[in-house]
């Protein structure tokens, strides 16, 4: 089966250039998270999506950010204008069912550089 | 108050040696569970092990175990017989039932495999 897909794999963009990351989830499960990652603030959960659904979009920066999930197997992660300090690792994952015990499968990742 | 706490920023083991990477966590809900995520250098996030707050047994996986002492509230990682090839981050993460199923990462632990 194929896992969690990630697409674009690197971005390197311009300062105000709008970004769209994209995920296609695990087929059939039913949450979708997107996490960032720095080095200097680790693992960051953005938003997270239960049956298409946004559950907790919290994590979420600021209005520049925005994230949808239109159907079961597509996700987007937009950002507008982007800036500098974007620059991070964006990871999305999915997971089946509401059970503590399923564990979530990470992408591969999107490696944004913004100049 | 953090959910999941790593005190060991960076680790150094010998090869062919054991050893123990340690997770703390908070949780008021009787239901979770905890996972531990290994991130190589390459930078994908791989699922190693997982521990139900139910279960009564330390959970094992190959060369993989968890140390789990539910009234102490930690959730140690044993590596035994060291890899070169287990020279990474090592995340401890928690889900709990009463959280809307997100997921709560630590800052990770990177260990060095030394030859």
């Amino acid at each position: 089966d194929a896992g969690v897909i990630q697409s674009p794999r690197h971005e390197v963009t311009e300062m105000g250039q709008e970004v769209t990351l994209r995920c296609k989830p695990i087929s059939g499960h039913d949450y979708l998270f997107w996490y960032r990652q720095t080095m200097m603030r680790g693992l960051e959960l953005l938003i997270y999506f239960n049956n298409n659904v946004p559950i907790d979009d919290s994590g979420m920066p600021e209005d520049r950010f925005s994230a949808k999930m239109p159907n079961a197997s597509f996700s987007t992660l937009k950002i507008q204008p982007s800036e500098p300090r974007d620059s991070a690792v964006y990871f999305c994952a999915s997971s089946a069912l509401a059970r503590v015990g399923e564990t979530q499968y990470f992408g591969p990742g999107t490696r944004l550089l913004v100049l | 108050a953090q959910k999941i706490t790593q005190t060991q920023p960076g680790m150094f083991v010998q090869e062919k040696e054991a050893v123990t990477l340690d997770c703390t966590y908070d949780t008021s809900d009787p239901s979770y569970g905890l996972f531990w995520y290994k991130q190589p250098s390459s930078g994908e996030m791989i699922f190693l092990i997982y521990q139900g707050s139910y279960d009564q047994q330390n959970a094992t996986e190959g060369r993989y175990s968890l140390n789990f002492q539910k009234a102490r509230k930690s959730a140690n990682l044993v590596i035994s017989a060291s890899q070169l090839g287990d020279s990474a981050m090592y995340f401890c993460a928690m889900r709990e039932a009463n959280t809307g199923n997100q997921f709560y990462f630590g800052t990770g632990t990177s260990l060095t495999v030394i030859p």
